[in-house]
């Protein structure tokens, strides 16, 4: 079945360095990769998304490269920040499905 | 707008017990979701909708039924409660675009069930 994978399951980073979290996917006809930060007692939110159709996205601080004939993504964070310390949840869906798989989330720690 | 909401916040059963699970939108989105996340584990999907009147099953359905009466509301109904249904429970509710372009997942703030 389908099946997201993500690594590492924990990361340790000292402010000011950058975070980089992995994930594979097994659905070949997957073309939308979203990431979801969840903070310590919250729910889940949106952070950045990508589609198939491009190879990396950016927004401020956190980027997103798309690799589709490895079938795999990664989240990027530079100069991380206090704030950053969450868990991470990659995603991967068709469009024309109605649900999405998630990866099993990195939980990232910002050592000051 | 309230976004995504669920109730109750917080529950205790005793296993065998029965509880109902509410979850909210009204964001008008087509698709509502439920997912139990365990540590480690991340997010498995339960039970999802994506219209009124309409359910299917997800990674984990055993154990849950579900119901789509309104848009507006998706009902997570645990019939006989086990320990290994100790979770937290988080709703979902998305929108399917123009060429069922998929779009951004809203989740609520979560149930934490507990049954003894």
């Amino acid at each position: 079945g389908e099946n997201v994978e993500q690594h590492p399951s924990t990361l340790s980073v000292q402010e000011g360095d950058s975070a980089v979290i992995k994930c594979t996917y097994s659905d070949s006809a997957s073309n939308y990769f979203p990431w979801y930060k969840q903070e310590l007692g919250k729910r889940p939110q949106l952070i950045i998304d990508i589609r198939s159709n491009v190879g990396e996205k950016k927004d401020q601080r956190i980027a997103v490269t798309l690799n589709k004939t490895a079938k795999h993504f990664s989240l990027h964070i530079t100069e991380t920040q206090p704030e950053d310390s969450a868990v991470y949840f990659c995603a991967a869906s068709r469009s024309s499905a109605s649900k999405i798989i998630f990866g099993s989330g990195t939980r990232l720690s910002i050592r000051p | 707008n309230a976004g995504v909401t669920q109730t109750p916040k917080f529950r205790v059963l005793k296993t065998g017990q029965s509880m109902t699970l509410l979850c909210a939108q009204d964001m008008n989105h087509e698709y509502m979701y439920w997912y139990r996340q365990d540590p480690g584990m991340g997010l498995r999907l339960i039970h999802y909708s994506v219209g009124e009147g309409t359910t299917a099953k997800g990674e984990v359905p055993d154990g849950y039924n579900v119901s789509r009466l309104k848009k507006q509301n998706f009902l997570l109904g645990l019939e006989s409660a086990a320990p290994s249904q100790t979770s937290v429970y988080f709703c979902a509710s998305s929108y399917s675009g123009p060429s069922g372009i998929y779009n951004e997942q809203f989740f609520g703030p979560g149930t934490r069930l507990t049954v003894l």
